[in-house]
């Protein structure tokens, strides 16, 4: 049973283009909302993150925008880059045990 | 470079055998958490330890077993190991133990990828 539901699956963006995933939660506990990001070979890095009081938080081209009443969050990347093409975790935590979406592919095309 | 060192990076080896991977935290991290990735389940979590204890546990086998040492770094067993055990195992760290409120930053290591044929 997945706790954190992500979508789409794979996206793919042209260069300049805005990449948008989505993420869906059940518990209501949850207190910690963070993004990572995963590079071929290598382990997830955390990208951003939001607290559930908080309804948008910006990071560069990297914003997350907090839905708490529809228990919904997005990652939204501006302008994206060739070097953006990774794949992309939302999850979602609680005592600091994280639940992970099933993760989106994005290629950005040049 | 996380900071987070995982050894083997390559792990191949046959059904019902056991493995050991083995994990170093990022220097003054006192906890530990094993994650298994695989296709089609995502990034699953296994097990948390803090500072030598068990904190956490989460979808993680009984084949499976996991321990930290008074060094901090911890060890993920693996026992009786079966096709649908291939997978990447990461280990990540944090400074804390989890809070009831507020940001825990898991920092991954690259993972240990096995395969067993």
């Amino acid at each position: 049973q997945q706790q954190v539901k992500q979508s789409p699956q794979s996206l793919i963006v042209q260069k300049g283009g805005i990449s948008i995933i989505n993420c869906a939660y059940e518990n209501t506990a949850f207190d910690y909302f963070p993004w990572y990001q995963q590079f071929p070979g290598k382990g997830p890095a955390l990208l951003i993150a939001i607290r559930p009081d908080v309804s948008e938080k910006k990071e560069g081209r990297f914003t997350i925008s907090f839905n708490k009443s529809a228990k919904q969050f997005s990652l939204h990347i501006m302008d994206s880059q060739p070097g953006d093409s990774a794949t992309y975790f939302c999850a979602a935590s609680r005592w600091g045990k994280l639940q992970f979406g099933a993760g989106t592919q994005v290629v950005v095309t040049p | 470079d996380s900071g987070v060192t995982q050894t083997p990076k390559h792990l191949i080896t046959a059904t019902g055998q056991r493995v050991t991977l083995r994990c170093s935290p990022r220097s003054g991290d006192l906890s530990v958490y094993w994650y298994q990735q695989s296709l089609d389940q995502g990034l699953q979590f296994l097990i948390q330890y803090y500072n030598g204890e068990e904190r956490a546990k989460g979808n993680i086998l009984e084949r499976f077993s996991a321990q930290q040492f008074p060094d901090l770094h911890s060890e993920l067993n693996l026992s009786s190991l079966e096709l649908g055990d291939s997978a990447l195992y990461f280990c990540a760290s944090s400074a804390h133990p989890g809070q009831a409120s507020g940001a825990n930053v898991l920092t991954f290591g690259a993972g240990s990828r096995l395969t067993v044929l």
